[in-house]
């Protein structure tokens, strides 16, 4: 089945504990990229990657980094979480990056940072 | 700047009776523009997406969006609705540049009483 995935699914963690969402995608997906929902705002782009070691910051990129070592892969990192990044977070890929292709979600990761 | 607005928080809609979820949108050139659902606990699925021609544009589950050049307007609409349509919709436009964002509007959170 076709699918992004992301692990973990819920995640409650402290100021300051160095954290990993993982995201992977069966499709063979060149493009994948990171949002976080916040109520009231939608969706807002972290960071993006057009491929293999190509990454570049969204609108929000403040206190993440991304990496992009293999196509299927592309892990969020926290290197110090702080409350004002209690969110949920998505993952999503798709096949080129071409206006008509829609992108594929994660099912989200729920974190919460006291 | 690009943004998408949704003006209404919550639709309230009986069953059997039509939908329509309002989207509102502000592009420089063509717009590419997309529904996206989201059910509880899960991601977001992907619906529907005008990118050019025919001005009514038919998705999944029965959903149908209408894009109006003039009111720059892409409501979402269903004919007669179900209780199982309940779920937060989001509208959204292709960002323009070569950063394949989507830019959400707020999402309207759609009930649909039996």
């Amino acid at each position: 089945e076709a699918q992004v995935t992301q692990n973990p699914r819920y995640l409650i963690t402290v100021t300051g504990k160095k954290l990993t969402v993982t995201c992977s995608q069966n499709m063979n997906h060149e493009y994948m990229s990171w949002y976080r929902q916040d109520p009231g705002l939608g969706l807002r782009q972290i960071y993006y990657s057009m491929n293999v070691e190509v990454t570049d910051k969204g609108d929000v990129p403040e206190g993440y980094k991304v990496s992009r070592k293999e196509k299927r892969n592309f892990p969020l990192i926290l290197e110090s979480p702080s409350p004002n990044q209690t969110s949920l977070y998505f993952c999503a890929s798709s096949s080129q990056l071409a206006p008509n292709n829609e992108q594929f979600f994660g099912p989200g990761t729920r974190l919460t940072v006291l | 700047a690009q943004s998408v607005a949704q003006p209404e928080d919550q639709v309230n809609v009986a069953e059997g009776n039509p939908l329509t979820v309002k989207c509102t949108y502000s592009v420089s050139g063509n717009p590419y523009l997309f529904w996206y659902v989201q059910y509880p606990n899960r991601g977001l699925q992907f619906l529907l997406k005008y990118i050019t021609g025919d001005n009514l544009v038919k998705g999944s589950y029965g959903f149908e969006a209408e894009f109006n050049k003039s009111q720059t307007s892409f409501h979402l609409k269903k004919p007669s609705a179900l209780v199982s349509d309940s779920a937060l919709y989001f509208c959204a436009v292709r960002g323009s540049g070569n950063t394949g964002k989507l830019i959400f509007g707020q999402g309207t959170t759609l009930q649909v009483k039996p």
